[in-house]
């Protein structure tokens, strides 16, 4: 089992809606949970972070996270085109400040 | 702003070649990183750093050897060059406790 899964998409959504992505991890010590976005060619920039269970917002970014079913999810409110891009899910774990990355989901948004 | 700067964009190597891949950060960072990415893999860690001369194996070792002499400063180091070691290689630092990683430019090495 991988530590850190997510569904590599592609997740298409019309501009607008709501887009829904989600990761499950495997460590149950893990500690912090990270959302990364990353334009193709780019490098991965932060966008959201969280540390405890329920919901956390920035802006139209809303993380979610579960820690009994180990699960994390990031909500893109009114979707545009500009947030079309990769996602990644990254976890905390291990004393030694270890940080693992999902593969990645990839978001379209259709103009 | 932090900046994490790798010492390469673009790098060409032949097989069998010893390669250097440097990374110099400015904030003080005690945690560094290396990572590869490649298609439908993700990213995946090579070697870490938590401290000025510790090192940690990641998912994938092989193949790689580091060196954190100075605190701002994380080599990963190819001993002999393979192509499938062809990739994008990411560097990254933190701070300890668990804070958001910055990423450097990323070093598309490509060995031939």
């Amino acid at each position: 089992q991988k530590e850190v899964e997510q569904n590599s998409g592609p997740l298409s959504v019309p501009e607008g809606a709501i887009a829904s992505l989600n990761c499950t991890y495997s460590d149950r010590g893990s500690q912090s949970f990270f959302w990364y976005r990353q334009y193709s060619g780019k490098s991965p920039e932060l966008i959201m972070s969280i540390y405890s269970n329920g919901d956390k917002e920035d802006g139209r970014f809303t993380a979610q996270l579960n820690k009994a079913s180990q699960y994390v999810s990031l909500l893109i409110r009114d979707s545009q085109p500009s947030d079309s891009a990769t996602y990644l899910c990254a976890v905390l774990t291990g004393g030694y400040q270890k940080v693992t990355f999902g593969t990645g989901t990839k978001l379209q948004v259709i103009p | 702003d932090v900046k994490v700067t790798q010492s390469s964009r673009y790098l060409v190597k032949r097989t069998g070649e010893k390669v250097f891949l440097e990374c110099v950060q400015d904030m003080d960072h005690e945690n560094m990183f290396w990572y590869r990415q490649d298609p439908g893999l993700g990213l995946r860690l090579i070697y870490f750093s938590y401290d000025v001369k510790m090192k940690e194996k990641g998912d994938i070792p092989e193949g790689y050897s580091v060196s954190r002499e100075k605190k701002e400063r994380f080599s990963l180091i190819l001993e002999s060059a393979s192509t499938n070691q062809t990739s994008m290689y990411l560097c990254a630092s933190s701070n300890w406790g668990g804070t958001e990683a910055f990423f450097g430019q990323g070093t598309r090495l490509t060995v031939v």
